[in-house]
Protein backbone atom coordinates (compact mmCIF):
# COMPACT_ATOMS: atom_id res chain seq x y z
CA UNK A 1 0.00 0.00 0.00
CA UNK A 2 1.79 3.44 -0.90
CA UNK A 3 -0.53 5.50 0.66
CA UNK A 4 -1.23 8.93 0.06
CA UNK A 5 1.75 10.76 -1.69
CA UNK A 6 2.43 13.91 -1.68
CA UNK A 7 4.95 15.93 -3.78
CA UNK A 8 7.26 18.15 -3.58
CA UNK A 9 8.07 17.36 -0.08
CA UNK A 10 9.11 20.91 0.70
CA UNK A 11 8.79 24.37 -1.16
CA UNK A 12 10.16 27.67 -0.69
CA UNK A 13 9.55 30.70 -3.05
CA UNK A 14 9.28 34.06 -2.90
CA UNK A 15 6.01 36.59 -2.08
CA UNK A 16 4.03 36.86 -4.76
CA UNK A 17 5.08 33.54 -6.70
CA UNK A 18 2.54 31.04 -7.63
CA UNK A 19 2.81 27.76 -5.77
CA UNK A 20 1.41 24.37 -6.88
CA UNK A 21 1.00 21.81 -4.71
CA UNK A 22 0.17 17.47 -5.60
CA UNK A 23 -1.10 14.74 -4.25
CA UNK A 24 -2.13 11.32 -5.43
CA UNK A 25 -4.40 9.38 -3.44
CA UNK A 26 -5.12 6.10 -1.82
CA UNK A 27 -6.04 3.73 -5.15
CA UNK A 28 -9.70 3.14 -4.51
CA UNK A 29 -10.71 6.03 -2.01
CA UNK A 30 -13.33 8.48 -3.50
CA UNK A 31 -13.10 11.30 -0.86
CA UNK A 32 -10.20 13.35 -0.89
CA UNK A 33 -9.22 16.19 1.47
CA UNK A 34 -7.07 19.46 1.89
CA UNK A 35 -5.93 20.36 5.35
CA UNK A 36 -2.86 23.05 6.12
CA UNK A 37 -1.14 23.00 9.51
CA UNK A 38 0.15 25.77 11.29
CA UNK A 39 1.39 25.69 14.75
CA UNK A 40 -0.89 29.31 15.80
CA UNK A 41 -4.14 27.61 14.35
CA UNK A 42 -3.66 23.61 14.38
CA UNK A 43 -4.84 21.33 11.66
CA UNK A 44 -7.75 22.88 9.41
CA UNK A 45 -9.95 21.71 6.60
CA UNK A 46 -9.44 23.62 3.39
CA UNK A 47 -11.50 21.72 0.90
CA UNK A 48 -12.45 18.13 -0.41
CA UNK A 49 -13.57 16.21 -3.08
CA UNK A 50 -16.26 13.22 -3.27
CA UNK A 51 -15.77 11.56 -6.54
CA UNK A 52 -13.60 14.44 -7.97
CA UNK A 53 -16.27 16.73 -7.31
CA UNK A 54 -15.99 19.78 -4.66
CA UNK A 55 -17.83 19.64 -1.70
CA UNK A 56 -17.05 21.91 0.67
CA UNK A 57 -14.70 24.82 0.08
CA UNK A 58 -15.31 27.12 2.89
CA UNK A 59 -12.30 26.70 4.38
CA UNK A 60 -10.45 28.09 1.53
CA UNK A 61 -8.70 30.89 3.03
CA UNK A 62 -9.30 33.21 0.24
CA UNK A 63 -9.56 33.70 -3.69
CA UNK A 64 -5.71 33.37 -3.65
CA UNK A 65 -6.08 29.51 -2.93
CA UNK A 66 -7.68 27.29 -5.60
CA UNK A 67 -7.56 23.43 -5.74
CA UNK A 68 -8.96 20.77 -8.39
CA UNK A 69 -9.27 16.65 -8.95
CA UNK A 70 -8.96 16.05 -12.78
CA UNK A 71 -9.58 12.63 -12.21
CA UNK A 72 -9.24 9.90 -9.43
CA UNK A 73 -5.72 9.75 -8.68
CA UNK A 74 -4.59 13.51 -9.09
CA UNK A 75 -5.19 16.43 -6.93
CA UNK A 76 -3.35 20.15 -7.08
CA UNK A 77 -3.55 22.87 -4.82
CA UNK A 78 -2.76 26.21 -6.20
CA UNK A 79 -1.47 29.33 -4.19
CA UNK A 80 -1.18 32.58 -6.63
CA UNK A 81 0.16 35.17 -5.64
CA UNK A 82 1.79 33.30 -2.46
CA UNK A 83 2.06 35.52 0.81
CA UNK A 84 4.16 34.63 3.66
CA UNK A 85 2.02 33.68 5.75
CA UNK A 86 0.86 30.96 3.70
CA UNK A 87 3.72 29.16 4.90
CA UNK A 88 2.64 26.03 6.59
CA UNK A 89 2.50 22.25 6.13
CA UNK A 90 -0.30 21.36 3.39
CA UNK A 91 -1.64 17.36 3.95
CA UNK A 92 -3.59 15.82 1.77
CA UNK A 93 -5.75 13.35 2.54
CA UNK A 94 -8.16 10.47 1.10
CA UNK A 95 -10.71 7.84 2.47
CA UNK A 96 -13.22 5.62 1.25
CA UNK A 97 -17.13 7.41 2.11
CA UNK A 98 -20.43 5.96 1.67
CA UNK A 99 -21.38 2.70 3.12
CA UNK A 100 -18.15 1.13 3.89
CA UNK A 101 -16.26 3.96 5.17
CA UNK A 102 -12.81 3.97 5.81
CA UNK A 103 -10.75 6.37 8.43
CA UNK A 104 -8.80 9.31 6.94
CA UNK A 105 -5.81 8.73 5.78
CA UNK A 106 -2.85 11.71 5.57
CA UNK A 107 0.53 11.91 3.24
CA UNK A 108 3.19 12.82 4.79
CA UNK A 109 2.77 16.83 3.73
CA UNK A 110 4.54 19.76 1.68
CA UNK A 111 6.41 21.87 3.53
CA UNK A 112 5.81 25.70 2.30
CA UNK A 113 8.10 28.20 2.99
CA UNK A 114 6.71 31.52 1.26
CA UNK A 115 9.80 34.13 1.61
CA UNK B 1 -12.09 18.89 19.24
CA UNK B 2 -10.70 22.28 21.05
CA UNK B 3 -9.35 24.86 19.83
CA UNK B 4 -6.08 25.51 18.88
CA UNK B 5 -3.06 26.84 21.35
CA UNK B 6 1.04 27.20 21.02
CA UNK B 7 1.49 25.95 24.14
CA UNK B 8 0.58 22.02 23.94
CA UNK B 9 -0.14 19.11 26.58
CA UNK B 10 2.42 17.32 27.47
CA UNK B 11 2.57 14.21 29.03
CA UNK B 12 5.94 12.38 29.99
CA UNK B 13 6.01 8.60 30.95
CA UNK B 14 8.84 5.44 31.59
CA UNK B 15 9.05 2.58 29.25
CA UNK B 16 6.33 0.20 30.12
CA UNK B 17 3.96 2.42 32.27
CA UNK B 18 0.19 3.23 30.71
CA UNK B 19 -0.87 6.32 29.17
CA UNK B 20 -3.48 7.95 28.77
CA UNK B 21 -4.66 11.29 26.88
CA UNK B 22 -7.46 12.94 27.25
CA UNK B 23 -9.36 14.97 25.09
CA UNK B 24 -12.92 17.38 25.13
CA UNK B 25 -14.89 17.88 22.45
CA UNK B 26 -17.58 20.76 21.76
CA UNK B 27 -20.28 19.74 19.47
CA UNK B 28 -22.88 17.08 21.15
CA UNK B 29 -24.03 16.60 17.39
CA UNK B 30 -20.86 14.58 16.67
CA UNK B 31 -20.91 11.16 16.10
CA UNK B 32 -17.64 9.83 14.77
CA UNK B 33 -14.37 10.36 17.27
CA UNK B 34 -10.84 9.64 15.77
CA UNK B 35 -7.34 9.17 17.24
CA UNK B 36 -4.47 10.05 14.79
CA UNK B 37 -0.58 10.03 16.27
CA UNK B 38 1.89 12.47 14.50
CA UNK B 39 6.41 12.00 14.14
CA UNK B 40 8.11 14.86 13.45
CA UNK B 41 8.09 15.32 9.67
CA UNK B 42 5.59 13.14 8.93
CA UNK B 43 1.80 13.15 8.33
CA UNK B 44 -0.99 12.44 11.17
CA UNK B 45 -1.11 8.35 11.49
CA UNK B 46 -4.16 6.76 11.89
CA UNK B 47 -4.48 4.95 15.48
CA UNK B 48 -8.16 4.12 15.91
CA UNK B 49 -11.56 5.31 15.87
CA UNK B 50 -15.00 5.09 17.41
CA UNK B 51 -18.49 5.73 16.23
CA UNK B 52 -20.78 7.70 18.82
CA UNK B 53 -23.07 4.33 19.23
CA UNK B 54 -20.11 2.87 21.46
CA UNK B 55 -17.94 3.95 24.25
CA UNK B 56 -15.26 1.63 24.00
CA UNK B 57 -12.98 0.45 21.54
CA UNK B 58 -9.79 -1.89 21.98
CA UNK B 59 -7.23 -2.24 19.09
CA UNK B 60 -3.68 -3.37 19.76
CA UNK B 61 -2.17 -2.13 22.91
CA UNK B 62 -4.92 0.77 22.49
CA UNK B 63 -7.93 1.39 23.89
CA UNK B 64 -10.46 4.37 23.06
CA UNK B 65 -12.88 5.45 25.79
CA UNK B 66 -15.76 7.96 24.33
CA UNK B 67 -17.68 10.24 27.44
CA UNK B 68 -20.47 11.38 25.42
CA UNK B 69 -22.65 13.06 28.60
CA UNK B 70 -19.45 15.02 29.53
CA UNK B 71 -18.11 15.28 26.15
CA UNK B 72 -14.92 13.78 26.59
CA UNK B 73 -12.66 11.19 24.61
CA UNK B 74 -9.55 9.46 25.93
CA UNK B 75 -6.69 7.24 24.22
CA UNK B 76 -5.08 4.47 26.61
CA UNK B 77 -1.81 3.19 25.40
CA UNK B 78 -0.36 -0.19 27.05
CA UNK B 79 3.06 -0.62 28.05
CA UNK B 80 4.13 2.65 26.38
CA UNK B 81 7.72 2.14 24.38
CA UNK B 82 9.62 5.07 23.38
CA UNK B 83 8.28 4.81 19.72
CA UNK B 84 4.93 5.71 20.92
CA UNK B 85 6.73 9.29 21.34
CA UNK B 86 4.93 11.70 19.48
CA UNK B 87 1.96 14.37 18.80
CA UNK B 88 -1.66 12.64 19.43
CA UNK B 89 -4.76 14.54 18.26
CA UNK B 90 -8.39 13.43 18.74
CA UNK B 91 -10.60 14.69 16.29
CA UNK B 92 -14.49 15.00 15.47
CA UNK B 93 -16.93 15.03 12.47
CA UNK B 94 -18.33 17.97 14.54
CA UNK B 95 -21.79 16.67 13.87
CA UNK B 96 -21.38 16.27 9.68
CA UNK B 97 -21.93 13.37 7.66
CA UNK B 98 -18.25 13.16 6.61
CA UNK B 99 -15.72 11.24 8.41
CA UNK B 100 -13.32 12.83 6.42
CA UNK B 101 -14.05 16.60 7.21
CA UNK B 102 -12.91 16.62 10.90
CA UNK B 103 -12.19 19.16 13.37
CA UNK B 104 -8.94 18.55 15.48
CA UNK B 105 -7.94 19.09 18.96
CA UNK B 106 -4.68 21.07 19.36
CA UNK B 107 -2.48 17.96 20.18
CA UNK B 108 -0.76 16.20 23.66
CA UNK B 109 3.10 15.61 23.14
CA UNK B 110 3.81 12.32 24.72
CA UNK B 111 7.08 11.57 25.57
CA UNK B 112 8.27 7.99 26.43
CA UNK B 113 11.43 7.70 28.71
CA UNK B 114 13.87 4.37 28.28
Amino acid sequence: DAGVIQSPRHEVTEMGQEVTLRCKPISGHNSLFWYRQTMMRGLELLIYFNNNVPIDDSGMPEDRFSAKMPNASFSTLKIQPSEPRDSAVYFCASSLAGGARSPLHFGNGTRLTVT
Amino acid sequence: GESVGLHLPTLSVQEGDNSIINCAYSNSASDYFIWYKQESGKGPQFIIDIRSNMDKRQGQRVTVLLNKTVKHLSLQIAATQPGDSAVYFCADNAGGTSYGKLTFGQGTILTVHP
